[in-house]
């Protein structure tokens, strides 16, 4: 059984500047969501996307935006970065979209903004 | 909105001894799931242990149970025969009928031996 991968493991970027993370999900998974987690916080939900539709989002503004490919994986675009966006990017991958489905997750991406 | 609360930014044990991290959470629905989910230095994120808020049983996974109170809308986690490699940012979470689930800020648990 494959496991929730993303890439890169680290960036930088300067301010202003667009970066695009990916995301591999857990095999059998059809969900896929996004989370950042800012030093020292919770993960804070970004959205979520369920069989390439995005059913869920959270307090982000467009700059960020999503897709989900047909065999599930992800990205995750931020355009306009700003420095409040550098942050660990967390995705997790879960088996339809039930209440108690349990998100399974990636190492993160660290993204740093200068 | 629904709101989690982990009052305890750290906590230390001894090894072999037993811990409790604290977590409330605020919420009118009465469908909903609660998790516990580790964070170690490595970064990924595991579940721990989780609950069904129409259950009243408390959740065991070995040596992590959970204390869940739905009317004071508590849900702690007990670790017990606490190892070095439990050391971890916990946190809890919440799942409700939005299916957006809401985390707390996390509790650093350090284990010393």
């Amino acid at each position: 059984e494959t496991g929730v991968t993303q890439s890169p493991t680290h960036l930088i970027k300067t301010r202003g500047q667009q970066v695009t993370l990916r995301c591999s999900s857990q095999s059998g998974h059809n969900t896929v969501s996004w989370y950042q987690q800012a030093l020292g916080q919770g993960p804070q939900f970004i959205f979520q996307y369920y069989r390439e539709e995005e059913n869920g989002r959270g307090n982000f503004p467009p700059r960020f935006s999503g897709l989900q490919f047909p065999n599930y994986s992800s990205e995750l675009n931020v355009n306009a970065l700003e420095l409040d966006d550098s942050a660990l990017y967390l995705c997790a991958s879960s088996m339809g979209q039930g209440l108690g489905s349990p998100l399974h997750f990636g190492n993160g991406t660290r993204l740093t903004v200068t | 909105a629904q709101t989690v609360t982990q009052s305890q930014p750290e906590m230390s044990v001894q090894e072999a001894e037993t811990v409790t991290l604290s977590c409330t959470y605020d919420t009118s629905e009465s469908d909903y799931y609660l998790f516990w989910y580790k964070q170690p230095p490595s970064r990924q994120m595991i579940l721990v242990i989780r609950q069904e808020a129409y259950k009243q049983q408390n959740a065991t996974e070995n040596r992590f149970s959970v204390n869940f109170q739905k009317a004071a809308k508590s849900f702690s986690l007990k670790i017990s025969d606490s190892q070095l490699g439990d050391a971890a940012m916990y946190f809890c979470a919440y799942t409700g009928g939005s299916y957006i689930p809401t985390f707390g800020r996390g509790t650093s648990l350090i284990v010393h031996p």
